[in-house]
């Protein structure tokens, strides 16, 4: 079963501001990562944080992880035009084969 | 260092027809996955495959699909008897070691059945 359910569906903001997109999945995880895909190609990795951080930081990303709530966000600053993209997150199930199951994703349009 | 390779990037089958799939990971990495991805929706996870050894095949349709990733060559996702249905962007990732580490994909193969 699908693990990670982002949200909200489709945002959609002016350049310069902060986009911030939630996951949410249903079993425990060993990590989280968050993954960006433009349109036409593959997706690329951004970001993990382990089921044992909160927080973590990279460039213009911070990711947060709430494993209690069973949910994480990810929080673009000073979006530019290039952010524009579709986002996922995808876990890595405890105990599994370790593939990783994404989500639906978010799609961001950042306008100039 | 050449980034995982997928071809053809785009393929046409009529509905009945073979179609095969190709994957070359990065070099160095043991590692791949399969994924298909519909219009507008997220990647649904399909086999994970080391050198010679399919390590899950959960996401696998259990009829006309197969995959495999021989000792020599590229992974190959093979679908039998293509159905309209089947057209979606099927994506192969590979890593370098298992466990959850991160992926790195291809740009896909676009798959249309007429």
């Amino acid at each position: 079963s699908q693990q990670g359910e982002e949200d909200p569906q489709a945002l959609s903001i002016q350049e310069g501001e902060n986009a911030t997109m939630n996951c949410s999945y249903k079993t425990s995880i060993n990590n989280l990562q968050w993954y960006r895909q433009n349109s036409g190609r593959g997706l690329v990795h951004l970001i993990l944080i382990r089921s044992n951080e909160r927080e973590k930081h990279s460039g213009r990303l911070r990711v947060t992880l709430d494993t209690s709530k069973k949910s994480s966000s990810l929080l673009i600053t000073a979006s530019r035009a290039a952010d524009t993209a579709s986002y996922f997150c995808a876990t890595v199930g405890s105990g599994n084969t370790g593939k990783l199951i994404f989500g639906q994703g978010t799609t961001l349009q950042v306008k100039p | 260092n050449a980034g995982v390779m997928q071809n053809p990037r785009h393929l046409v089958r009529r509905r009945g027809q073979e179609a095969r799939l190709r994957c070359s990971p990065m070099k160095g990495h043991s590692h791949v996955y399969w994924y298909r991805q519909l219009p507008e929706e997220g990647l649904k996870f399909m086999v994970y495959l080391q050198k010679e050894n399919i390590i899950d095949e959960s996401g696998m349709p259990k009829e006309r699909f197969s995959a495999e990733f021989p000792k020599e060559g590229p992974s190959i996702l093979r679908i039998q008897q293509v159905v309209r249905g089947d057209s979606a962007a099927y994506f192969c990732a590979s890593s370098p070691s298992g466990g959850g580490s991160p992926l790195h994909f291809g740009n896909g193969t676009r798959l249309t059945v007429t």
